[in-house]
């Protein structure tokens, strides 16, 4: 299949548990985002990779950590859940970092109780 | 600090035409996109303007303006699936995608 793909599709969590968004495409892209979307608010870029091997924070980086150690997978790992955390979770890639059209994946719909 | 504003929901009826603006202020300016975004789906996109000026695509068509800060997408012969919030993001000065909190359209027939 072409695109991004995402798992899981949502999770329930408890606080303080530690948990890994899975990201990969097949598109060969080179840049890879993680968002956040809450209601009434934008998308909120967590972290982002220009290439892989490299790595770097966005607008809300704080508790995520992200690592991109070949080409097609970016996971987003949450190191010790929080409620402020709930949200649904984009992933997103595009051919070069600068000005290309970014494809999303389906999302994850993430609930920290 | 880097704003993006655009209307929070509008409503239009089945076969008219609206217009969905955006207003930005942001450090720097590398283009301006737009994305559809369905209830529980991913955004996809719609277009794309660096230059100013009118880019035409179908029934939508997306507008830029440099020096005013400014862009609308307009629909025309609206249906019922065009039902959607769209999104307006920036490109800004460090190649980042600075994103408005989106506008839900609502169709009426």
């Amino acid at each position: 299949i072409a695109g991004i793909t995402q798992a899981p599709t949502s999770q329930i969590l408890a606080a303080g548990r530690r948990m890994t968004l899975r990201c990969t495409q097949d598109m060969r892209h080179n840049a890879m985002y993680w968002y956040r979307q809450d209601l009434g608010l934008g998308l909120r870029l967590i972290h982002y990779s220009n290439t892989a091997g490299t790595t770097g924070k966005g607008e809300v980086p704080d508790g995520y950590s992200v690592s991109r150690a070949n080409t097609d997978d970016f996971p987003l790992t949450l190191a010790s859940a929080v409620p402020s955390q709930t949200s649904v979770y984009f992933c997103a890639s595009s051919a070069l970092a600068d000005r290309n059209e970014q494809f999303f994946g389906p999302g994850t719909r993430l609930t920290v109780l | 600090g880097q704003n993006i504003d655009q209307p929070t929901e509008m409503t239009a009826t089945e076969g008219a035409i609206v217009q969905i603006n955006c207003t930005y202020q942001t450090s720097g300016f590398n283009g301006l996109f737009w994305y559809q975004q369905h209830a529980g789906e991913a955004p996809t996109f719609l277009s794309y303007n660096v230059l100013d000026g009118l880019e035409e695509k179908g029934r939508f068509s997306s507008f830029l303006s440099r020096s005013k800060g400014y862009s609308y997408l307009l629909l025309k012969e609206l249906q019922m699936k065009d039902s959607a919030s769209y999104l307006c993001a920036v490109v800004d000065s460090n190649y980042q995608l600075i994103w408005g909190a989106g506008t839900k359209l609502i169709i009426k027939p």
